[in-house]
């Protein structure tokens, strides 16, 4: 089952950046985290994923701890359509599990 | 390129019968997953194939099962079917079954059991 930990709700101002935490202090060596977000009942869209590194993509950035028990995704200037649950997961090498995620709302 | 595809996006199905839903992964994808989402439980992993073999499967009865074709598309059979069976239905396809390959979901399949 989900080996992450993340809190159930946070909110953001339009504009500011959204900083959502996540810890996984079981993670093992090669154990990739991601990051993905599902809105209103679609599919849960992929927005980065990394191993130790931190990662930047068009959407977001992913900052990982030196120990990897912890990251941190950051949404630069969030927009109202960035409303959604956020999901952390570490992959090991077989299926991918889910938690409950982090549901942002971000407001005018 | 096209994404995954799942059809159909919408059924309704009476209690007792049976269901097949269709997922059609990215060219190239080789694992296919099946998840249930429904607002009590969450994101519940079903089971994961791989090169037609079943690799992982989660805690469903054996009422759900699932099989994979040797061009990837996979289907999923839901029998004797069960109100509490009405969720959404997704499927998930990657190049691989290692930790680096991400999955990409599809938009799901929407089973109401009246």
């Amino acid at each position: 089952d989900a080996k992450t930990t993340q809190p159930p709700s946070m909110d953001c101002a339009e504009g500011r950046a959204a900083n959502l935490p996540c810890n996984h202090s079981t993670i093992s060596g090669n154990e990739y985290v991601y990051w993905y977000r599902q809105i209103h009942s679609q599919g849960p869209q992929y927005i980065i994923h990394g191993l130790k590194n931190n990662e930047t993509n068009e959407m977001a950035s992913l900052i990982i701890t030196e120990d990897r028990k912890s990251s941190t995704l950051i949404l630069p200037h969030a927009t109202l359509r960035d409303t959604a649950v956020y999901y952390c997961i570490v992959r090991p090498n077989n299926d991918m599990r889910f938690g409950a995620g982090t549901r942002l709302t971000v407001k005018p | 390129k096209a994404g995954v595809t799942q059809t159909p996006r919408y059924l309704i199905k009476t209690r007792g019968q049976q269901v097949t839903l269709s997922c059609s992964p990215i060219s190239g994808h080789r694992s296919v997953s099946w998840y249930q989402q429904t607002p009590g439980q969450g994101l519940q992993f079903l089971f994961e194939y791989f090169s037609e073999t079943q690799r992982n499967k989660g805690n469903f009865p054996g009422r759900f099962s699932g099989r994979q074709f040797s061009n990837s598309r996979s289907e999923m059979n839901v029998s004797t079917l069960e109100l509490g069976d009405s969720a959404l239905y997704l499927c998930a396809s990657s190049w691989g079954t290692g930790s680096h390959y991400g999955y990409t979901f599809g938009s799901g399949t929407r089973l109401t059991v009246v």
